[in-house]
């Protein structure tokens, strides 16, 4: 059973520019989600979304966007960045019709912000 | 709106100690409660899970209860070990219209010294 993989690890970008960041889901989940979490903070919601829809959104401007494809893997773009947008961006699957809603997350993409 | 604290921020404690890491949170309407480990730079990896039906979980040393009504969880972790130094984090996933949108607490830095 594979995990959670994100990528890149890494990214280092200018104020203003546009990125985007990937996430593969857990084999059999149906559900992403993803996370910001600045230095020394707990993840904050940003959105989730399920069956290739956004289905919940945490309080982000719409300049945070994202996708879901066919195979459950997802895309979070991030426009017009701002210095406050350096963090580590984390992504979590799980599998929404399963009672528990466990959620797993992968290792996450530090994205600087210069 | 859901907000969840945990006491205390940091701790320290010599190897071999019994310890007790404390999560409240403001609204008792919860689908379920998931504890998360994580280490510096890295993504979160899930320690257990309690449905809001249950009382407790245990995986080996680790165990973790939910008193749902006063809006208090606790991870208890026995015979503490210097690997076992890493930020805890809870979070509550409040099912409903928010189903699978997780809210973090801040977590606790644990470090534990030989």
């Amino acid at each position: 059973e594979t995990g959670v993989t994100q990528s890149p690890t890494h990214l280092i970008k200018t104020r203003g520019q546009q990125v985007t960041l990937r996430c593969s889901s857990q084999s059999g989940h149906n559900t992403v989600s993803w996370y910001q979490q600045a230095l020394g903070q707990g993840p904050q919601f940003i959105f989730q979304y399920y069956r290739e829809e956004e289905n919940g959104r945490g309080n982000f401007p719409p300049r945070f966007s994202g996708l879901q494809f066919p195979n459950y893997s997802s895309e979070l773009n991030v426009n017009a960045l701002e210095l406050d947008d350096s963090a580590l961006y984390l992504c979590a699957s799980s599998l929404r019709d399963k009672p528990y809603n466990e959620q797993f997350f992968g290792p996450g993409t530090r994205l600087t912000v210069l | 709106k859901q907000e969840v604290t945990q006491i205390p921020a940091a701790l320290s404690v010599p190897e071999g100690e019994n310890l007790v890491l404390n999560c409240s949170f403001t609204d008792s309407a919860i689908y379920n409660l998931q504890w998360f480990r994580q280490d510096p730079g890295k993504g979160l990896t899930s320690l257990l899970l309690i449905q809001s039906s249950q009382r407790e979980q245990t995986s080996g040393r680790l165990n973790a209860s939910l008193d749902k009504s006063s809006g208090r969880s606790t991870l208890y972790i026995a015979a503490s070990q210097p690997g076992d130094s890493a930020t805890y984090l809870c979070a509550v996933n409040a099912g409903g219209t928010s189903y699978g949108k997780l809210t973090f607490g801040q977590g606790t830095i644990l470090t534990v010294h030989p």
